[in-house]
C-alpha cells in the first residue's frame, strides 16, 4: 500500500494568516496514463463526513473557496489556506487514489491561534 | 436530491459480525460505485473497500480481506457492508460514499455514518 504522511499533525494559525499542510506519499502518485497526480484533499469537521476540497492535486472542487489551493507533484504535496477563516477550523486529510487501494494521511488539525 | 441514508448504531460483542446498510436515493444507483470508509474515535480515515452496484464487482483493502463483504440489493437501491470476527479496535463510525463509476473519480456524497461499538 502507498503510505501517506502529513505534517504537521496540528497547527494553530491566526485569523487571516496562511496555513500550510504538507503530504508525502511513499511512492509517486503521478499516473502515467493521464499524467495527473491522483492526490486529493478533504476537510472534516466534528460529527460530519469528509468534504472533498481538491482533486488532481490542484483542482478545486466546485463551490470550494479560492483561499484553498493545492500544489505539488510526484510524492510531495501541499494544501494552502491563504487567509484562515473561523469556519476553516477542521481536520484536513490527503488521500491517494493512484491505486485501487486508496489510502489517507493521518490528518492535520487546524485551529485558531 | 441525492441522499445516502445509513442504518442506525450497533453494539456487538467481540467475535460477532455486523452488517451496515446504505440506502441510496435521488440518482441512478447502478451508475455509481459505493465505497466504505471507517473512522475510529479520534482517529483518521481508513478506506475499506468498494462495490459497483451494476456488476457486483468488489475490491477490498488488504487489511480487511477475508473479514469484510460488500453486497447490494438493486431492487431497493441499498448497499451493505458486513464485517466479521469483530474486535474492540473495530469500534468506529462507518461511512458509505458514492463515486461515479469511472476510474479516477472521487466520492461526492457521503452517508451520515453508522457507529459500531464492539464491547464485551
Amino acid at each position: 500500500d502507498i503510505v501517506m504522511t502529513q505534517a504537521p499533525d496540528s497547527l494553530a494559525v491566526s485569523l487571516g494568516e496562511r496555513a500550510t499542510i504538507n503530504c508525502k506519499s511513499s511512492q509517486s502518485v503521478l499516473y502515467s496514463s493521464n499524467n495527473k497526480n491522483h492526490l486529493a484533499w478533504y476537510q472534516q469537521k466534528p460529527g460530519q463526513p469528509p468534504k472533498l476540497l481538491i482533486y488532481w492535486a490542484s483542482t478545486r472542487e466546485s463551490g470550494v473557496p479560492d483561499r484553498f489551493s493545492g500544489s505539488g507533484s510526484g510524492t510531495d504535496f501541499t494544501l494552502t489556506i491563504s487567509s484562515l477563516q473561523a469556519e476553516d477550523v477542521a481536520v484536513y486529510y490527503c488521500q491517494q487514489y493512484c491505486t485501487t487501494q486508496w489510502t489517507f494521511g493521518q490528518g492535520t488539525k487546524v485551529e485558531i491561534k | 436530491q441525492v441522499q445516502l441514508v445509513q442504518s442506525g448504531a450497533e453494539v456487538r460483542k467481540p467475535g460477532a459480525s455486523v452488517k451496515v446498510s446504505c440506502r441510496a436515493s435521488g440518482y441512478s444507483f447502478t451508475n455509481y460505485d459505493i465505497n466504505w470508509v471507517r473512522q475510529a474515535p479520534g482517529q483518521g480515515l481508513e478506506w475499506m473497500g468498494w462495490m459497483n452496484p451494476n456488476s457486483g464487482n468488489t475490491g477490498y483493502a488488504q487489511k480487511f480481506q477475508g473479514r469484510v463483504t460488500i453486497t447490494r440489493d438493486t431492487s431497493i437501491s441499498t448497499a451493505y457492508m458486513e464485517l466479521s470476527s469483530l474486535r474492540s479496535d473495530d469500534t468506529a463510525v462507518y461511512y458509505c460514499a458514492r463515486r461515479f463509476a469511472v476510474p479516477g473519480t472521487l466520492p461526492d456524497y457521503w452517508g451520515q455514518g453508522t457507529l459500531v461499538t464492539v464491547s464485551s
